[in-house]
C-alpha cells in the first residue's frame, strides 16, 4: 500500500511567490494533517481535517496560509505571498479513526526554502 | 493543555551501549503515547505505540518503551544501540477521546549520536 504521498518534495522560491504544497493520503483514511517542522519551534500542527471538513486550523500561523481538502484523496496547503520565516519542513499526515488511537502516517515533507 | 517533554535535546553514545530516551507527558485525559523516528532527510516513522494493557511495548529495530502511569513517562531504551540508530527521536501524545481522534502533540525531539 502506498504511503502518505507528498509534493513537491523540495521547492526554492522567492519572497512574494505563492507557494502549494499537495498531499494524497493513504486510501481510506478519514484524518489528513499538515504539520510544520522548524529548528526553532520543532514539529507544529497547522490544521488537520475529518472527513474533509477542517476540524481545526488555530495552529495555521496567519491569513497567508490556507488549507483545503476537495475529497478524500487530496489536499492542498497554500502560502500566498511566502515569505523567508515560512522556510520549513511540512509534513502531511493521515489516519483512520475507526481503530482507536491509530497511527498517524506521515509523508516524506516537502522542503521549502524562501528566499 | 496536553504536553510534552523530552528532557535531553542531545545524547551522545557510543556503539553497543545502552541507551534511554526520557519522555514525560501531561494531561487531564487519558492518551495514547507513541514515539516516532527521524532519519536525516526524511520524515516521521513510527516506533512503537501504547494504547492501552502491558505498559511495556516493543517496537521496531529493538526498541522498547515503558509506560508508567504515575509518573506519567513513556521512556524510550535499546540494550544495544547501532551507528544506524543515530536520528532524531519525537515522543508524542494523542488524546484518547474514546471514539473521536485528536492530533498528535510532539516533544522537542531527542537526538541520538551514536559514535564508534
Amino acid at each position: 500500500d502506498a504511503g502518505v504521498i507528498q509534493s513537491p518534495r523540495h521547492e526554492v522560491t522567492e519572497m512574494g511567490q505563492e507557494v502549494t504544497l499537495r498531499c494524497k493520503p493513504i486510501s481510506g483514511h478519514d484524518y489528513l494533517f499538515w504539520y510544520r517542522q522548524t529548528m526553532m519551534r520543532g514539529l507544529e500542527l497547522l490544521i488537520y481535517f475529518n472527513n474533509n471538513v477542517p476540524i481545526d486550523d488555530s495552529g495555521m500561523p496567519e491569513d497567508r496560509f490556507s488549507a483545503k481538502m476537495p475529497n478524500a484523496s487530496f489536499s492542498t496547503l497554500k502560502i500566498q505571498p511566502s515569505e523567508p520565516r515560512d522556510s520549513a519542513v511540512y509534513f502531511c499526515a493521515s489516519s483512520f479513526a475507526r481503530v482507536t488511537g491509530n497511527t498517524i502516517y506521515f509523508g516524506e515533507g516537502s522542503w521549502l526554502t524562501v528566499v | 493543555a496536553q504536553s510534552v517533554t523530552q528532557l535531553d535535546s542531545q545524547v551522545p553514545v557510543f556503539e553497543e551501549a545502552p541507551v534511554e530516551l526520557r519522555c514525560n507527558y501531561s494531561s487531564s485525559v487519558s492518551v495514547y503515547l507513541f514515539w516516532y523516528v527521524q532519519y536525516p532527510n526524511q520524515g516521521l516513522q513510527l516506533l512503537l505505540k501504547y494504547l492501552s494493557g502491558s505498559t511495556l511495548v516493543k517496537g521496531i529495530n529493538g526498541f522498547e518503551a515503558e509506560f508508567n502511569k504515575s509518573q506519567t513517562s513513556f521512556h524510550l531504551r535499546k540494550p544495544s544501540v547501532h551507528i544506524s540508530d543515530t536520528a532524531e527521536y519525537f515522543c508524542a501524545v494523542r488524546l484518547n477521546y474514546g471514539g473521536s481522534q485528536g492530533n498528535l502533540i510532539f516533544g522537542k525531539g531527542t537526538k541520538l549520536s551514536v559514535k564508534p
